[in-house]
C-alpha cells in the first residue's frame, strides 16, 4: 500500500517552454502533497506544500509564478515548470501524506528528472 | 529554522562490519524522524520512521534510535553487505515546517 507515482519519470524539454509533472497516489486519498527538488550532489529541498481544494504554501525563495502547483483531487497534484531555463534542470520529487500536520508519514514518488536545454 | 546533519558525509568499509550513521537536528521541536537511502540517479526508499514519542525502530539489519532531546538519531546497519552501499538520508519533520528537512546525506560504500 501507499504507493505514490510520477509523470514522466523523465522530460528533456527546450529553453523557455513549460513542462508539467504529475503525482498520483494510487492507493490512498492524499490530504497533502509536497514538492521537493534536488540538484546534482545535493540533498533534497522543499518547494512547496499543498493541500487539496487549496493554494500551494512555497517555501522561501521559490517562485511562486514560475513552479505552478495544483493539487486539484485527492489523488493528483501537479507541478508546472514555467518557462524553464537550464538552471532548473533537477530531480524533482512529490511525496503525499493523508493527514495535514506532521505526524503523518509523507510517502515518496520515484521522481521525474527534468532537463533543459 | 531547521537543520540537519549527518556525520560522516562518506564512509567505506569492508564487507561484514557493522556500521553506525549520525544525524543532528538543531531544533528539537519535531513530529517525527526518518530513514531513507538513496541509489544513484533513483528516488528515496523509506527505512525507518520514528514518532517523536518513540526510542527506536527496527527493521532486519537495520535499527534508528532517537533522543529527542539532544537532537540526535543514529542508523545502526549490522552485518554490512555490497547492496547496502547507497546514499543514506536523515530528514525530520517539525521545527515550524511541516515538509521534511533532510541533511546532505552519508555515502556509504561496502567493499565486497
Amino acid at each position: 500500500g501507499a504507493v505514490v507515482s510520477q509523470h514522466p519519470s523523465w522530460v528533456i524539454c527546450k529553453s523557455g517552454t513549460s513542462v508539467k509533472i504529475e503525482c498520483r497516489s494510487l492507493d490512498f486519498q492524499a490530504t497533502t502533497m509536497f514538492w521537493y527538488r534536488q540538484f546534482p550532489k545535493q540533498s533534497l529541498m522543499l518547494m512547496a506544500t499543498s493541500n487539496e481544494g487549496s493554494k500551494a504554501t512555497y517555501e522561501q525563495g521559490v517562485e511562486k509564478d514560475k513552479f505552478l502547483i495544483n493539487h486539484a483531487s485527492l489523488t493528483l497534484s501537479t507541478l508546472t515548470v514555467t518557462s524553464a531555463h537550464p538552471e532548473d534542470s533537477s530531480f524533482y520529487i512529490c511525496s503525499a501524506s493523508t493527514g495535514t500536520s506532521g505526524y503523518y508519514e509523507q510517502y515518496f514518488g520515484p521522481g521525474t528528472r527534468l532537463t533543459v536545454t | 529554522k531547521q537543520e540537519v546533519t549527518q556525520i560522516p558525509a562518506a564512509l567505506s568499509v569492508p564487507e561484514g562490519e557493522n556500521l553506525v550513521l549520525n544525524c543532528s537536528f538543531t531544533d528539537s521541536a519535531i513530529y517525527n524522524l526518518q530513514w531513507f537511502r538513496q541509489d544513484p540517479g533513483k528516488g528515496l526508499t523509506s527505512l525507518l520512521l520514528i514518532q517523536s514519542s518513540q526510542r527506536e525502530q527496527t527493521s532486519g539489519r537495520l535499527n534508528a534510535s532517537l533522543d529527542k532531546s539532544s537532537g540526535r538519531s543514529t542508523l545502526y546497519i549490522a552485518a554490512s553487505q555490497p547492496g547496502d552501499s547507497a546514499t543514506y538520508l536523515c530528514a525530520v519533520v517539525g521545527g515550524g515546517a511541516d515538509g521534511l528537512t533532510f541533511g546532505k546525506g552519508t555515502h556509504l560504500i561496502i567493499q565486497p
